[in-house]
């Protein structure tokens, strides 16, 4: 069955630098979601959006922004980057009301 | 502010060895909890969800179990392969389908051949 797809699996940026993270969902899920993971720590909710529009927002940083566009997938955009942006962002998807399912994430290094 | 706290952090067992996962969770409404595994470098794969206390799943070797402060993980004659870390999510009532998960830190299960 197909999965949540995000790119790049790894990415590489220096600080006070930009990224774009890409996040396409399962066919005919019309949620997303980001979170953001530590090492040795739990998922943290950043922001979701249903059928285009946010729909719950996080600890989302004000230097991050999202959106989703109209074939559902999603970019989580990152500015002025910091050493401690470093770590794994997942996205997830889901049909209305349905259990939430995970891409496997792109690994942040920020140096 | 929902809680969710997960015990043990780390639980070493020997093949075929049963034990329980606990999950607690504090919050003002539920939708529903959430069970995921997750192994390194990867995200988190969807196990169960539980809506309502008394409710169980099962898969496999694992059931879930939920009462109105807790849910329980139970593994039963345990392989190598369930080796990962067990994670706890809730989700709270909304109108809207986009609503998070909050998750505990998860327990970290080895199976020891």
């Amino acid at each position: 069955a197909a999965g949540v797809i995000q790119s790049p699996r790894h990415l590489i940026k220096e600080k006070r630098e930009t990224a774009t993270l890409k996040c396409y969902p399962i066919p005919r899920h019309d949620t997303v979601y980001w979170y953001q993971q530590g090492p040795g720590q739990d998922p943290q909710f950043l922001i979701s959006f249903y059928e285009k529009m946010q729909s719950d927002k996080g600890s989302i940083p004000d230097r991050f922004s999202a959106q989703q566009f109209s074939d559902y997938h999603s970019e989580l955009n990152m500015s002025s980057l910091e050493l401690g942006d470093s770590a794994l962002y997942f996205c997830a998807s889901s049909l209305p009301n349905q259990p939430q399912h995970f891409g496997d994430g792109t690994r942040l290094s920020i140096l | 502010e929902d809680q969710v706290t997960q015990s043990p952090e780390a639980l070493r067992l020997q093949e075929g060895e049963s034990s329980s996962l606990n999950c607690s969770y504090t919050v003002s409404g539920l939708r529903g909890l959430f069970w995921y595994r997750q192994d390194p470098g990867k995200g988190p794969e969807f196990l169960f969800t539980l809506y309502s206390a008394g409710e169980e799943k099962e898969k496999e070797r694992l059931k879930a179990t939920l009462t109105k402060k807790e849910s329980f993980l139970h593994i039963t004659a345990p392989k190598p392969e369930d080796s990962a870390t067990y994670l706890c999510a809730v989700q709270p009532p909304g109108g809207t389908s986009g609503s998070r998960l909050t998750f505990g830190e998860g327990t970290q299960l080895t199976v020891n051949p």
